[in-house]
């Protein structure tokens, strides 16, 4: 149980196209997800935490314009990084929030998308 | 606000030893401790969790140590095995659901 996946697993596209990623949690509803970009050999740096139902909160540094958070449903949350240029180029990763049995959360992370803008 | 420090940074260890990773958080009010590996391109996979009402959880050849007083917990690392190499972060939560991360440990196990 807990599984969260991400598509695209990779995407490479053109400077000034927009790409949209998808966060799916398989078999659970996350009223909450985050929004993490990992640069090569650094820890997890957040970008946006994503509630079900209402705005996005971003992280300080972190364009709302540039990277569109939507979590329309209890099982999806999509990250659209408009007009891509090849600074966005990162490893993007959500996670989830569980609530198992004990009545406390867990964070599960999807798999993470590489995007490379060229 | 909350800061997480980790230590080391790269840790190699013979298979078959054992391996601690330590790391210390600045936040009193912070409540929940998780530790994650992540390997080369994947996503961050939870290994083994804590929560501040308990000093010590163990899971097979994984357990976590966390000391409230002295604000720093480890995880310890078993009978090494090569599957074993990956980057381990640490991470606290004061209970907000944002979790805040370690720098990461490269773990390497030598045959």
């Amino acid at each position: 149980g807990a599984v969260v996946s991400q598509h695209p697993s990779w995407v490479i596209c053109k400077s000034g196209t927009s790409v949209k990623i998808e966060c799916r949690s398989l078999d659970f509803q996350a009223t909450t997800m985050f929004w993490y970009r990992q640069f090569p050999k650094q820890s997890l740096m957040l970008m946006a935490t994503s509630n079900e139902g209402s705005k996005a909160t971003y992280e300080q540094g972190v364009e709302k314009d540039k990277f569109l958070i939507n979590h329309a449903s209890l099982t999806l949350s999509t990250l659209t990084v408009t007009s891509a240029h090849p600074e966005d180029s990162s490893f993007y990763i959500c996670s989830a929030t569980y609530w198992g049995t004990s009545d406390r959360e867990t964070q599960y992370f999807g798999p993470g998308t590489r995007l490379l803008v060229l | 606000g909350e800061n997480v420090e980790q230590h080391p940074s790269t840790l190699s260890v013979q298979e078959g030893d054992s391996a601690v990773i330590k790391c210390t958080y600045s936040d009193s009010a912070s409540n929940y401790f998780p530790w994650y590996k992540q390997e080369l391109g994947k996503g961050p996979q939870l290994i083994i969790d804590i929560r501040s009402n308990v000093g010590e959880k163990k899971d097979q050849r994984i357990a976590v140590t966390l000391n409230k007083t002295a604000k720093h917990f480890s995880l310890h690392i078993t009978e090494t095995q090569p599957e074993d190499s990956a980057v381990y972060f640490c991470a606290a939560s004061s209970g907000n659901y944002q979790l805040i991360w370690g720098a990461g440990t490269k773990l390497i196990i030598k045959p």
